[in-house]
């Protein structure tokens, strides 16, 4: 079955960019599913970054828009978020997720979760 | 403040059967599938309810969900001390450029 793997830095400088990778394992990334991104700060609930399809089409949260970047690499299997200008307000522990094919009917998949803290 | 609102807390003792509520509007739940998530510390969401009132595979008949209007409700029946969870609903929000909106999550106690 399909499993996601994240990695990247659990500590990032304020301003500077958060930079995480899922990569996809038992299956192809490839598929009729949207890839999502999902954090959640300290003692808060969830909150939802973006999605990318495996064409690149992405859809981002209103509230991180112009600061999110997301990419697909088919020829590695695995899909990127990139989060600049990071504050404090960006400590969280986030989750990548795999929506279902039935389009946006849930997130069936998510990976282990990265602990992301924004200090200097 | 989130988009979906839950109560923060619920409770119950073993064996009790215990209703999580979920409110949105037209945007979100009104015109989308609900899903429901258990978030236990330190793991990763699990899916628990997909389409509303489906559950994945694995998934104990004791968990189930509905919707009506802009509401739904998780219901955990024959309730059980593994339950104790964070337990966060979801939908996909029809605003301009679309987006997923969550609950604020609620703590559920086994008493």
């Amino acid at each position: 079955q399909v499993q996601l793997q994240q990695s990247g830095p659990g500590l990032v400088k304020p301003s500077g960019t958060l930079s995480l990778t899922c990569a996809v394992s038992g299956g192809s990334i490839s598929t009729n599913n949207w890839w999502n991104w999902v954090r959640q700060p300290p003692g808060r609930g969830l909150e939802w970054i973006g999605e990318i399809y495996h064409s690149g089409n992405t859809h981002y949260s209103p509230s991180l828009r112009s600061r999110v970047t997301m990419s697909v690499d088919k020829s590695k299997n695995q899909f990127s978020l990139k989060l600049n200008f990071v504050t404090a307000a960006d400590t969280a522990v986030y989750y990548c997720a795999r929506g279902l094919e039935a389009y946006h009917h849930g997130m069936d998949v998510w990976g282990q979760g990265t602990t992301v803290t924004v200090s200097s | 403040q989130s988009v979906l609102t839950q109560p923060p807390s619920a409770s119950g003792t073993p064996g009790q059967r215990v209703t999580i509520s979920c409110s949105g509007s037209s945007s979100n739940i009104g015109g989308n599938t609900v899903s429901w998530y258990q978030h236990l510390p330190g793991t990763a969401p699990k899916l628990l309810i997909s389409t509303n009132n489906q559950r994945p595979s694995g998934v104990p008949d004791r968990f189930s969900g509905s919707k009506s209007g802009t509401s739904a409700s998780l219901a955990i029946s024959g309730l059980q001390s593994e339950d104790e969870a964070d337990y966060y609903c979801a939908a996909w929000d029809d605003s301009p450029n679309g987006l997923w909106v969550f609950g604020g999550g609620t703590k559920l106690t086994v008493l």
